[in-house]
């Protein structure tokens, strides 16, 4: 596609339900990545796939999130039993892969809203 | 470790006028610096880099020079215009960390009025 897309823009959800969100990368792109951004702060690095390696999880904040890619394309970014502090937005980023300095290409974000 | 400090905004300019948005980091090894930018409903997109010391990325009018011994990359505009208003974020990527992977600084909220 033209860019990185993410869907849905906007969500609002409970405490205790599960999300899901989801990223659609730049085709060819072999590396995506998930941030997230809360009111205030930087962007938080969540998670990172590169091509078939198994993913950087590293910065996951706990194990009621997840993430998974799919065919080395779309990846869904879930998180259980949310929770008020999840309120933020999600950005999703792709890049070729092929080098440390690269540009990131970042879609424009879920916003995410726990009641 | 690895972090990013950038001034706090928001920042709120007349048009022309000159604009400086400070940066400094903390880095393991020697990193890469970048400034990406967030214009309205927009995802953030790279403004600029510079990959080693004394390097000097530009784009769009804006510079930011890449100094070591004050471990700083403030970016600089001479001249705003009203469509520079956006959010600036400063990052860094330290090499040896995952391919890819930026720390990024809080943002800067800038404002531009005619």
């Amino acid at each position: 596609g033209a860019g990185v897309s993410q869907s849905p823009s906007n969500k609002v959800t409970e405490k205790g339900k599960d999300v899901e969100l989801r990223c659609d990368p730049i085709s060819g792109h072999t590396a995506l990545y998930w941030y997230r951004q809360s009111l205030g702060q930087g962007l938080e690095f969540l998670i990172y796939f590169q091509g078939n390696s198994a993913p950087d999880k590293s910065g996951l904040p706990s194990d009621r999130f997840s993430a998974e890619r799919t065919g080395g394309s779309v990846s869904t970014l879930t998180i259980q039993r949310t929770q008020q502090e999840d309120s933020a937005v999600y950005l999703c980023a792709s890049s070729s892969g092929r080098s440390t300095n690269e540009k990131l290409f970042f879609g424009s974000g879920t916003q995410l809203s726990v009641l | 470790g690895n972090s990013v400090t950038q001034m706090e905004g928001p920042v709120t300019l007349s048009e022309e006028a000159f604009l400086t948005i400070n940066c400094t980091y903390t880095a393991t090894g020697y990193p890469s610096l970048f400034w990406y930018v967030q214009y309205p409903g927009e995802g953030l997109q790279l403004l600029l880099k510079a990959t080693k010391a004394d390097d000097k990325g530009s784009n769009k009018g804006f510079e930011a020079t890449y100094r070591k011994e004050t471990t700083s990359f403030h970016l600089e505009k001479g001249s705003v215009q009203v469509s520079d208003s956006a959010v600036y974020f400063c990052a860094l990527n330290s090499r040896g960390s995952t391919l890819g992977r930026l720390y990024f600084g809080r943002g800067t909220q800038l404002t531009v009025w005619p």
